[in-house]
């Protein structure tokens, strides 16, 4: 089975940076991807990381360690729109599937 | 593109009735996917089609729930008889299932309350 963790909340000042850990634990696995959902909203993709490394988006950067079963998102010069839940998922390298963590609720504030 | 779309946006309805939430991916899209979301039990993946043939429906709660996938622009997720504790939001997603990365696009999802 599949099981990732996250830190519940996380509370930064706009224009700082955050980072946002996930610990996974998988049977199997073929990559980690970044979703972020605003209240009322869908999840909507942010980042992924089939290898080791930095993958980055604009503001958004993704790091993974396979060999610790570790990535994080990087979020830099948050803005207030930035505050949102965020998960962490992994792919099952068998399937589409993707098992979600149970989010990080980011608090951006002035 | 429209995105994926899912009907009806918001469901109240008690309990016992029969409740079907409609999804349509997008075009091109060969994955399929239900998951329900609480604030208890966070987001689950209830099933999973690909190529409109469920792959994995090990989430599906009981047998009051069922879902269908008729053809690649249409799937519905049916609970009957429906209970209080089905009240959710329910998402559809859809992705075009490749060999790498692969980003699952959702809909906007379905309030569903059940009194």
């Amino acid at each position: 089975g599949q099981s990732l963790e996250q830190p519940s909340e996380v509370t930064a000042v706009e224009g700082a940076i955050v980072q946002i850990n996930c610990t996974y634990q998988t049977s199997g696995f073929y990559g980690l991807s970044w979703y972020q959902q605003h209240d009322g909203g869908a999840p909507t993709f942010l980042s992924y990381n089939g290898l080791d490394g930095l993958e980055e988006t604009g503001r958004f950067s993704s790091f993974l360690s396979r060999s610790d079963s570790y990535g994080y998102l990087l979020i830099q010069e948050l803005q207030m729109k930035d505050s949102a839940s965020y998960f962490c998922a992994v792919r099952d390298g068998t399937a589409s599937k993707l098992t979600f963590g149970t989010g990080t609720r980011l608090q951006v504030t002035l | 593109d429209a995105g994926v779309i899912q009907s009806p946006r918001h469901e109240v309805t008690e309990m016992g009735q029969e409740v079907t939430l409609r999804c349509k991916p997008i075009s091109g899209h060969n994955s399929l996917f239900w998951y329900r979301q609480t604030m208890m039990r966070g987001l689950e993946l209830l099933i999973y089609f690909n190529n409109n043939v469920p792959i994995d429906d090990s989430g599906m709660p009981e047998d009051r729930f069922s879902a269908k996938m008729p053809n690649a622009s249409f799937s519905t997720l049916k609970i009957q008889p429906s209970e209080p504790r089905d009240s959710a939001v329910y998402f559809c997603a859809s992705s075009l299932r490749t060999s790498g990365k692969e980003t699952q696009y959702f809909g906007p999802g379905t309030r569903l309350l059940v009194l």
